[in-house]
């Protein structure tokens, strides 16, 4: 089975934090994927990145960043928390070989700053 | 751009009652369709995906979609709910070409003993 992990299931940082968030796949996919989900929003793509050293904006990049040193690690940056980043965030992985692989989900981690 | 719809943000069903979740979705090319699920503080899974071919889809836990391309629909159903499938749903469309998906804004169904 394919196993996504994040680092933090609850995540409580202050206003002007910088916050680290990592993600970690054990399937060797290529592509890996950062959401935010809220509530009434659905899941909206921060960042996503194809192979390492690869990134892509989503459709919320602003207040974020990535980091992808490894293939398995995939690494979300929030330079400097802001109240409205409290949110849950999701990370997933996908192998990027076949046009209709899915996406493989970790279990989410959900920051509140304060 | 690419837009999914789910049209229902809640959706009570009593048990045992069938239930089907809406889902429309907008694309000028050929799309790839899933339905994820999720489960309170859990990540997604997957239910099911259209790729190609036959446009009745079945998923794990009884769940099945149709595929409608004249009515760009991918609506999911079940004919018999249990206290178990309470959950957020999710539909997600994928171009056939990129990598990106897009997820609807999710349906929350809240099954009634």
């Amino acid at each position: 089975d394919v196993k996504v992990t994040q680092s933090s299931r609850y995540l409580v940082k202050r206003t002007g934090e910088k916050v680290f968030l990592e993600c970690v796949q054990d399937m060797d996919h290529e592509n890996m994927f950062w959401y935010r989900q809220d509530p009434g929003l659905g899941l909206r793509l921060i960042y996503f990145s194809y192979d390492v050293k690869m990134k892509e904006k989503g459709d919320i990049p602003e207040g974020y960043s990535v980091s992808r040193e490894k293939k398995e690690r995939f690494s979300l940056i929030l330079e400097s928390a802001s109240t409205n980043q409290t949110s849950m965030y999701l990370c997933a992985s996908r192998n990027g070989g076949g046009a209709g692989y899915e996406q493989y989900f970790g279990p989410g981690t959900r920051l509140t700053v304060t | 751009a690419q837009s999914v719809t789910q049209l229902d943000s809640q959706v009570p069903v009593f048990e045992e009652a069938p239930v089907e979740l809406r889902c429309n979705y907008s694309s000028s090319v050929s799309v790839y369709l899933f339905w994820y699920v999720q489960y309170p503080n859990q990540g997604l899974q997957l239910l099911l995906k259209y790729l190609s071919g036959s446009t009745l889809v079945k998923g794990i836990n009884g769940f099945e979609a149709e595929f409608n391309k004249s009515q760009t629909s991918f609506h999911l159903r079940k004919p018999s709910v249990h206290i178990s499938d309470t959950a957020e749903y999710f539909c997600a469309v994928r171009k056939n070409t990129g990598n990106q998906f897009y997820f609807g804004t999710g349906t929350s169904l809240t099954v009634i003993p």
